[in-house]
């Protein structure tokens, strides 16, 4: 069983539709990401949170709103995404960056798919 | 550009074979190389994490060494199991960010 929890985990939407994905910890982490991964492709940062500030953007478009509301919970809210948008994302959470890092535990992820 | 890549691409092996996995990541400056495993349709579960202090870990089967000054890690699996089939990632851990290789598909038959 994973710690973190993400939902749903399947999610179809149109181009025009509004929905967030939801990841939850209860490991103590104040560290919390989120990855895009596409088919055969390894996972790739989208946003950092550390002690719930957004820390990284790795440049992603703003269709993507990404929302810490504590230090368990993390959302990420979708609007008017793109066809090439569909893919695996996946939540994941640590204790913050220091002098050296804490492992990543990973959510089992949500598969979202644009019609 | 940071870069990680991995060799093979996929691996077949019997049951009961030692299998390596090879890793090699272009910045030498890291703070720790991570390896994951991935199921089909699932997350990734973490299997070891080596600070750059830190030449191996090692977790029952498993053994992953580092050598940061030739840019490369290993991931050793004794005596192989049917279980131990799936995707294989390793990650180049820098200040706050994972850097994911292209992983490897791994299949052992019984």
């Amino acid at each position: 069983d994973t710690e973190v929890t993400q939902t749903p985990k399947h999610l179809v939407m149109g181009m025009t539709n509004k929905k967030s994905l939801k990841c939850e910890q209860h490991m103590g982490h104040r560290a919390m990401y989120w990855y895009k991964q596409k088919a055969k492709k390894p996972p790739e940062l989208m946003f950092v949170y550390s002690y719930e500030k957004l820390s990284i953007n790795e440049s992603v478009p703003s269709r993507f709103s990404p929302e810490c509301p504590n230090s368990s919970l993390l959302n990420l809210h979708l609007h008017a995404l793109q066809p090439e948008d569909s893919a695996l994302y996946l939540c994941a959470s640590s204790q913050p960056a220091g002098e050296t890092n804490q492992p990543q535990h990973f959510g089992d992820g949500t598969r979202l798919s644009i019609l | 550009k940071q870069e990680v890549t991995q060799i093979p691409a996929a691996l077949s092996v019997p049951e009961g074979e030692n299998l390596v996995l090879n890793c090699s990541f272009t910045d030498s400056a890291i703070y720790n190389l991570q390896w994951f495993r991935q199921d089909p349709g699932k997350g990734l579960t973490s299997l070891l994490l080596i600070q750059s202090s830190q030449r191996e870990q090692t977790s029952g089967r498993l053994n992953a060494s580092l050598d940061k000054s030739s840019g490369r890690s290993t991931l050793y699996i004794a005596a192989s199991q049917p279980g131990d089939s799936a995707t294989y990632l390793c990650a180049r851990g820098g200040f706050q960010k994972l850097v994911f290789g292209t992983g490897t598909r791994l299949l052992v038959s019984p």
